[in-house]
């Protein structure tokens, strides 16, 4: 059965270091990986997805996220955090064939100044 | 681009009542989602449409939800009647297509049923 799992429902990080937010999927084929934020009282935002080739995947606010084959992960990461980076972080799947995404519970991160 | 619009973007009503959510896709995009937030529960997706066909709606409910997508520029999703567990934040998003699309979200309505 395709899963995605955020293992960390939190996530604190001092501004200007670097953030990590975690995703690791199942899937029987070709996953198909997204990653969308989720500002106080607004609708999701894209921000970045794999769907094949370069493991680095550049989006935008300068996420990026790489793509682990090996350990079934899709991390979310920022060389360096912004206080306005604060916001809920979701992860999503989609197993191919046209399928709807299945998606993770979601991290709240927190940058501190 | 306007972006997904939903409307109302606040709604407030009683239990027992019909409740009708409003949803105006991007222009050009071919499906259409609907999803429930709640901090219980998370992000739920409740039903999708391409090309103005439902496609899966197993996320729905009960009986008590339907949605309709009568061309592509408008979708609708009633409660009727409406039960205080309703009460939630209801997004719509579009995306070109199915599958490898990132989808695009409206910015949702709460509603809260008493």
């Amino acid at each position: 059965a395709q899963s995605v799992a955020q293992p960390e429902d939190q996530v604190n990080v001092a501004e200007g270091n670097p953030l990590t937010v975690k995703c690791t999927y199942s899937v029987s084929g070709n996953p198909y990986l997204f990653w969308y934020v989720q500002y106080p009282n607004r609708g999701l935002q894209f921000l970045l997805k794999y769907i094949t080739g370069d493991n680095l995947v550049k989006g935008s606010y300068g996420f990026e996220a790489e793509f682990n084959k090996s350990q079934t992960s899709f991390h979310l990461k920022k060389p360096s955090a912004l206080v306005s980076d604060s916001a809920l972080y979701f992860c999503a799947l989609n197993a191919g064939n046209n399928r709807k995404l299945i998606w993770g519970l979601g991290t709240s991160l927190g940058v501190n100044p | 681009d306007a972006g997904v619009i939903q409307s109302p973007r606040h709604e407030v009503t009683e239990m027992g009542q019909e409740v009708t959510l409003r949803c105006k896709p991007i222009s050009g995009h071919n499906s259409l989602f609907w999803y429930r937030q709640t901090m219980m529960r998370g992000l739920e997706l409740l039903i999708y449409f391409n090309n103005n066909v439902p496609i899966d709606d197993s996320g729905m409910p009960e009986d008590r939800f339907s949605a309709k997508m009568p061309n592509a520029s408008f979708s609708t999703l009633k409660i009727q009647p409406s039960e205080p567990r309703d009460s939630a934040v209801y997004f719509c998003a579009s995306s070109p297509g199915q599958g490898l699309y990132e989808q695009y979200f409206g910015p949702g309505t709460r509603l809260t049923v008493t």
